[in-house]
């Protein structure tokens, strides 16, 4: 079964501090991608990554920043975190090849005070 | 870019029925279509899935129905029970790897 595994199931952060959320999966996905989820908007990409060391903008990017370091972990990083940033953060992995569906992470319920 | 939209956003059946729940989307090149499902506390979940060579795939009581002349597809669970509830999204890709969700619909089944 494919597995992809996220740090925490809830967070609690004061505003301003740095907030690191992990995600690894165990599939040898080339692809890994950051979601947030706000209800009545849908998923909205953060960031996705292609391939270690590479990383490209979604559709919401500012205020956050990721990390891949190894193909099997992907960092999504809250520079200084702001209470319009409590969300559910859902993270994902796919192969590259067009047309293959993500494999979703548990989620992170992060609440930012 | 692709849009997807065209859902209701609460969709609410009895046991045993049988459930209908649809998307629509804007670009006529998408060609991959998935749909997920997100129990409460969980991330979404694979349910099924067609390309654009189909029309129709059938799984353990869902059906998916594409409709390329009318970018429209559709979600059928059959003799719906209380497990199923939940949020089901749509997600349209075309040719890449970044798939493009609908905003889900909330299915709710009263026993």
């Amino acid at each position: 079964d494919v597995k992809v595994t996220q740090s925490s199931r809830y967070l609690v952060k004061r505003t301003g501090e740095k907030v690191f959320l992990e995600c690894v999966q165990d599939m040898d996905h080339e692809n890994m991608f950051w979601y947030r989820q706000d209800p009545g908007l849908g998923l909205r990409l953060i960031y996705f990554s292609y391939d270690v060391k590479m990383k490209e903008k979604g559709d919401i990017p500012e205020g956050y920043s990721v990390s891949r370091e190894k193909k099997e972990r992907f960092s999504l990083i809250l520079e200084s975190a702001s209470t319009n940033q409590t969300s559910m953060y859902l993270c994902a992995s796919s192969f590259s090849a067009p047309n293959y569906e993500q494999y979703f992470g548990p989620g992170t319920r992060l609440t930012v005070t | 870019g692709e849009s997807v939209g065209l859902h209701l956003p609460t969709l609410s059946v009895q046991e045993g029925d049988n459930s209908i729940i649809n998307c629509a989307y804007s670009n006529s090149a998408s060609d991959y279509f998935i749909w997920y499902k997100q129990e409460s506390g969980k991330g979404p979940q694979f349910i099924i899935d067609i390309r654009s060579n189909m029309d129709k795939r059938q799984g353990q009581r869902v059906t998916v129905l594409l409709n390329k002349t009318v970018k429209h597809l559709s979600l059928q669970i059959a003799a719906t029970q209380p497990g199923d509830s939940a949020v089901y999204f749509c997600a349209v890709i075309g040719g890449s790897y970044i798939p493009t969700f609908g905003r889900g619909t909330s299915l709710i089944v009263h026993p």
